[in-house]
């Protein structure tokens, strides 16, 4: 079973603040995403990556970088938060081309987030 | 514009019906296309997924049907319990860049005993 472990699980912040969420995965998964989940709106991809170094823009990029430092580690940062930017956080990774279940995306546990 | 949209927004079905969820999508070149469930506090995971060479995939008690003509797909859950009650996503990706998922707004299912 893959493993996804996702850093802080909770996190509260005021409007303007700098927040940082953690993505891990330990199953040599070369795809990881960022989502966010809102009751209304399903599941809406903010940023993904295909390895270390590398960056794509989802649908829903606006406020929000990341970085891929290496294969297991990808980082969610909101560089001036916005209220707007409360919701549920959850990262995904996937084997990618040539890889066993190459599409399946496995899910860490979620990060809420809640900006006041 | 919305590429994959999903219905109905909530369901709810007896225990032993068969619950059907409907999903349709915009773009033809869509290639893959999963089903992921969610219960209450947990995080989504795959429950099964179909490619438009074939126009069913069965897994127990859940099966996709796929109509590429029209573009929809569905998932039947037969003999329905309680335990099948979760938010239920549907998604699509393309044949490049598969490992992108589009996903529905999911349905709520109720399984009611």
């Amino acid at each position: 079973e893959a493993a996804v472990t996702q850093s802080p699980r909770n996190k509260v912040t005021v409007t303007g603040g700098n927040v940082t969420l953690s993505c891990r995965q330990t199953n040599s998964h070369n795809y990881m995403y960022w989502y966010r989940q809102d009751t209304g709106h399903g599941l809406r991809l903010i940023h993904y990556s295909y390895g270390a170094g590398n960056l794509q823009i989802g649908d829903v990029p606006d406020g929000y970088k990341a970085t891929r430092t290496t294969q297991e580690d990808f980082f969610l940062l909101l560089e001036l938060a916005s209220p707007s930017q409360t919701s549920l956080y959850f990262c995904a990774s996937s084997p990618g081309l040539g890889g066993f279940n190459q599409d399946t995306q496995y899910f860490g546990p979620g990060t809420r987030l809640l900006v006041l | 514009q919305q590429q994959v949209r999903q219905s109905p927004q909530s369901l709810t079905v007896w225990e032993g019906e068969t619950a059907i969820l409907n999903c349709s999508y915009e773009d033809s070149t869509f290639d893959y296309f999963p089903w992921y469930h969610q219960f209450p506090g947990e995080s989504p995971a795959l429950l099964i997924a179909i490619r438009p060479v074939s126009n069913k995939k069965e897994d127990g008690r859940f099966t996709i049907f796929f109509n590429k003509r029209e573009k929809k797909f569905s998932l039947h859950i037969a003999d329905s319990q309680p335990g099948d009650s979760a938010t239920y996503f549907c998604a699509a990706s393309w044949a490049e860049g598969a490992d992108r998922l589009t996903f529905g707004k999911g349905t709520q299912l109720i399984i009611q005993p």
